[in-house]
């Protein structure tokens, strides 16, 4: 059973392009997250999806930032216009269902975003 | 605003001796209190978790001890070893889903 798999590991952009970051959770598991960690900081929430449905986007900035997990396919993060400060490392994290005591969320590996 | 506040950021210590992070909360509503483990170019991954039921869970050489009166919540890693070397973070949520983390801890096990 394969982890978490994001895609691409590294990604190297220019001031004002897109970046495109894809997330594949873990088989079977229908809940996504995504989250953000600065250099020498903690991880912050993003985004929360289920398929098809955003469930909470209270971490997504209100601008350029967008996220959508399709029925088919697998989860996309989406920065337009990309600026110097959206240089992190963005992680996907899956899980199986929520409460009762299969929560546990599995991280990837991460997507290292460089803006120059 | 955040919610979980770490400590120490880093720490030293020898083959064998005993590693302690402390991690203090805000949200008296949190009801779930993971430890990740992650090291570098690599995803965070579960170590331990704890509920608010009870005040301490090991598991091998990690034990989480849990604070509810006064918000606060340590990781003790026993015998440690080189291979412990890694950046520890504590976490809470109050729905399971969206985790609050703290700024890390990067532990360094001299041989």
């Amino acid at each position: 059973n394969a982890g978490v798999m994001q895609n691409p590991r590294h990604l190297v952009r220019r001031r004002g392009q897109e970046a495109r970051l894809r997330c594949s959770p873990m088989k079977g598991h229908s809940h996504v997250y995504w989250y953000r960690q600065l250099p020498e900081e903690g991880l912050k929430f993003m985004v929360y999806l289920q398929k098809e449905n955003i469930i909470d986007e209270s971490g997504m900035p209100k601008e350029r930032f967008s996220a959508e997990f399709p029925k088919e396919g697998p989860s996309i993060l989406r920065i337009q216009q990309v600026v110097r400060g959206d240089s992190a490392a963005y992680f996907c994290a899956s899980s199986p269902e929520l409460g009762g005591e299969n929560t546990e969320a599995f991280f990837g590996q991460g997507t290292r975003l460089t803006v120059v | 605003q955040q919610q979980v506040k770490q400590s120490p950021q880093s720490l030293i210590v020898q083959k064998g001796g005993i590693s302690i992070i402390n991690c203090a909360y805000e949200n008296t509503a949190f009801d779930y209190f993971p430890w990740y483990q992650q090291f570098p170019g690599k995803g965070p991954a579960l170590l331990i978790a704890i509920r608010p039921d009870v005040s301490e869970k090991k598991e091998g050489r990690f034990t989480i001890s849990f604070n509810k009166s006064a918000k606060q919540f340590s990781l003790h890693i026993m015998d440690s070893q080189p291979g412990d070397s890694a950046t520890y973070f504590c976490a809470a949520s109050l729905n399971d889903y969206k985790l609050s983390f703290g700024a890390g801890t990067t532990v360094t096990v001299r041989a």
